[in-house]
């Protein structure tokens, strides 16, 4: 079955230590993403990605860090310099909006990573 | 730049009810309109989208929301609410031109219905 393939689903890690979380997919999408999401703030874009070897910023990049060296993996780094990485990681694709309206816009989640800062 | 505002942070209603969840947005452009709808612990799954043509969608299970250009909004109704439709409900906004589907999206509306 096709999907995206989040790990791991629950983390915890002591202060300032880098963690990375993965993220996998079998959609043939171009375009991928990570997405936080906090209580009550609902999902603020971390970084994204329309192509393999090429990112941007998204809202709040300041202290996290991404690779797309494959079309299927797009892997978020939590630095140390992140002040408040506790919180869950939402990664998501999406197809390339040049292929047609028919699944325009729709992003295809993963389960998340819940990420828990000791 | 483009924003959303879900009026309501959380809705409690009966099994049965209707209920309606509010959004409005905000966008210098032409835009395409999305509710998702997240369960415990899971991430987001598309509930229903407006592109173009017909203002008034409709998704499989009962929820149907109409684009309003001139009130900026996109409300999600369902006429008659089961325990199942228990979940967080988001609603989302992108721009209509451009290569990706980078998503503006709300703070969430949780739906809560009771027996």
């Amino acid at each position: 079955d096709g999907g995206i393939t989040q790990s791991p689903k629950y983390l915890f890690r002591k202060e300032g230590q880098n963690v990375t979380l993965s993220c996998e997919q079998n959609l043939n999408h171009d375009a991928m993403y990570w997405y936080r999401q906090d209580p009550g703030q609902g999902l603020r874009l971390i970084y994204y990605s329309q192509i393999v070897n090429d990112f941007q910023k998204g809202d709040i990049a300041e202290g996290y860090s991404v690779s797309r060296e494959k079309k299927e993996s797009f892997p978020l780094t939590v630095t140390s310099a992140q002040k408040n990485p506790t919180a869950f990681y939402l990664c998501a694709s999406s197809i390339d909006r040049t292929s047609g309206m028919r699944n325009a816009g729709e992003l295809f989640f993963g389960e998340g990573s819940r990420l828990t800062v000791l | 730049a483009q924003s959303v505002t879900q009026l309501d942070s959380q809705v409690p209603v009966f099994e049965e009810a209707p209920v309606e969840l509010r959004c409005n947005y905000s966008s210098s452009v032409s835009v395409y309109l999305f509710w998702y709808v997240q369960y415990p612990n899971q991430g987001l799954q598309l509930l229903l989208k407006y592109l173009s043509g017909s203002t008034l969608v409709e998704s499989i299970n009962g929820f149907e929301a109409e684009f309003n250009k001139s009130q900026t909004s996109f409300h999600l109704r369902k006429p008659s609410v089961h325990i199942s439709d228990t979940a967080e409900y988001f609603c989302a906004v992108s721009d209509g031109g451009g290569s990706n589907y980078k998503l503006t999206f709300g703070k969430g509306t949780l739906l809560t219905v009771n027996p």
